[in-house]
């Protein structure tokens, strides 16, 4: 079956700097990549999502990018605030199955 | 208002007592999931359903059942708790496989 890794698993970073969390998957079958982000008790909710025949996506300060041929996605907040704080987890989907990683959990310090 | 409703949102059970967590959307979705979430290991999917009576085994599904009578319900199953299925659980549900999943607000499931 898939496989998703997700790093890092805890991140900190200055409000107002940039936040990057990276996914790699291992079935080339997969052709979905979601990011949802969890606030402290809330159910996860999706912030953006790519396909795979698309290499990056942005919606306003938030960005994903895509790497089909190295199996690898990623995600990028820009000018972060206190309220991006929570934990963001990657997932792939094949159309059947969803694939989650194991979460990083930013920490914006104002 | 669209929405995935489950419940209970809190239960503590002893083991072998027999339980079940209710999922219900209102989005007319074709395909439903649950997880569990547990620290350290993200969402892992337990089962999902592609549509009515169709329903597969995700990656952790042991000690659990599901069944898709209707569309818009995905009851989780669990016929003989044990103290390893301590664990926070999440029902979604989608268009389909490769779409948003909207997820439920979470059950919190102890095992004792």
């Amino acid at each position: 079956g898939e496989n998703v890794e997700q790093h890092p698993s805890t991140l900190s970073v200055q409000e107002g700097d940039s936040a990057v969390i990276k996914c790699t998957y291992s079935d080339s079958a997969s052709n979905y990549f979601p990011w949802y982000k969890q606030e402290l008790g809330k159910r996860p909710q999706l912030i953006i999502d790519i396909r795979s025949n698309v290499g990056e996506k942005k919606d306003q300060r938030i960005a994903v990018t895509l790497n089909k041929t190295a199996k690898h996605f990623s995600l990028h907040i820009t000018e972060t605030q206190p309220e991006d704080s929570a934990v963001y987890f990657c997932a792939a989907s094949n159309v059947i199955q969803f694939y989650f990683g194991t979460g990083t959990s930013l920490t914006v310090i104002p | 208002e669209a929405q995935v409703t489950q419940n209970p949102r809190y239960l503590i059970t002893v083991t072998g007592k027999k339980l079940t967590v209710t999922c219900s959307q209102n989005m007319n979705h074709e395909y439903m999931s649950w997880y569990r979430q547990d620290p350290g290991l993200g969402l892992r999917q337990i089962y999902y359903s592609m549509n009515v009576e169709v329903t597969d085994k995700g990656d952790v599904p042991e000690g659990y059942k599901v069944s898709r009578k209707e569309k818009r319900n995905f009851p989780l199953i669990l016929e003989s708790p044990s103290p390893n299925q301590t664990s926070l659980y999440f029902c979604a549900s989608s268009v389909g496989g490769a779409t948003e999943a909207f997820f439920g607000q979470g059950t919190r499931l102890t095992v004792v």
